[in-house]
């Protein structure tokens, strides 16, 4: 069965970078699909972050790209979420998850749903 | 962006009650339409991929329908353990954006 674990500090400060880990049991992220991350600030929605596909593929979201990266440990079979220069609008819950994929009319590969999540990780941001 | 609006934001129903929460989009996005449902404190779960297809291990009281830029999420007869938030989520744009999420509430 496929798990997922956010892992990192629940308390960063301003201006600092956001680093969490999500280490995945039951799957070999080398072999398919999309990994990514998804965040809910408190009492709203859900905000998409960021995903990468296997191959290295990334999509990021635009209002988030100049400050985000998901780097891939193999060895580790776990990806990370870095998200610089945080504010207090970056305090939320995030969640990892994977997406299985579908190949877009435009010729490339994309997330399609997010069918397993992480427990979800509350990074408060605060000096 | 491609704006996912989800009507009611919230609504009152009894166990047994069918239940219906729509979901537009600001522009089509063929059937690349998803819903979760999502308890306090808990990670969302899917509940329909792909605008009408059930998740499996998904109870069938749950269904989906709709294209283009109108959705609908159909609880045939509410149970006890239905009471959740759900949320639509478009996958048809390089940009993934969610509804803001249907509160669904004991009566």
């Amino acid at each position: 069965q496929v798990q997922l674990q956010e892992s990192g500090p629940g308390l960063v400060k301003p201006s600092e970078t956001l680093s969490l880990s999500c280490a995945v049991s039951g799957y070999s992220i080398s072999s398919g699909y999309f990994w990514g991350w998804i965040r809910q600030p408190p009492g709203k929605g859900l905000e998409w972050i960021g995903s990468i596909f296997h191959s290295g593929t990334t999509y990021y979201n635009p209002s988030l790209k100049s400050r985000v990266t998901i780097p891939v440990e193999r060895s580790k079979n776990q990806f990370s979420l870095n998200l610089s220069s945080v504010t207090a609008a970056d305090t939320a819950v995030y969640y990892c998850a994977r997406a299985p994929y579908y190949s877009h009319s435009d010729g490339h590969f994309r997330p399609y749903y997010f069918d397993y999540w992480g427990q979800g990780a509350l990074v408060t941001v605060s000096s | 962006d491609i704006q996912m609006t989800q009507s009611p934001s919230s609504l009152s129903a009894s166990v047994g009650d069918r239940v219906t929460i729509t979901c537009r989009a600001s522009q089509s996005i063929s059937s690349y339409l998803n819903w979760y449902q999502q308890k306090p404190g808990k990670a969302p779960k899917l509940l329909i991929y792909g605008a009408s297809y059930l998740q499996s291990g998904v109870p069938s009281r749950f269904s989906g329908s709709g294209s283009g830029t109108d959705f609908t999420l159909t609880i045939s007869s509410l149970q006890p353990e239905d009471f959740a938030t759900y949320s639509c989520q478009q996958s048809y744009s390089t940009l993934y954006t969610f509804g803001q999420g249907t509160k669904v509430e004991i009566k």
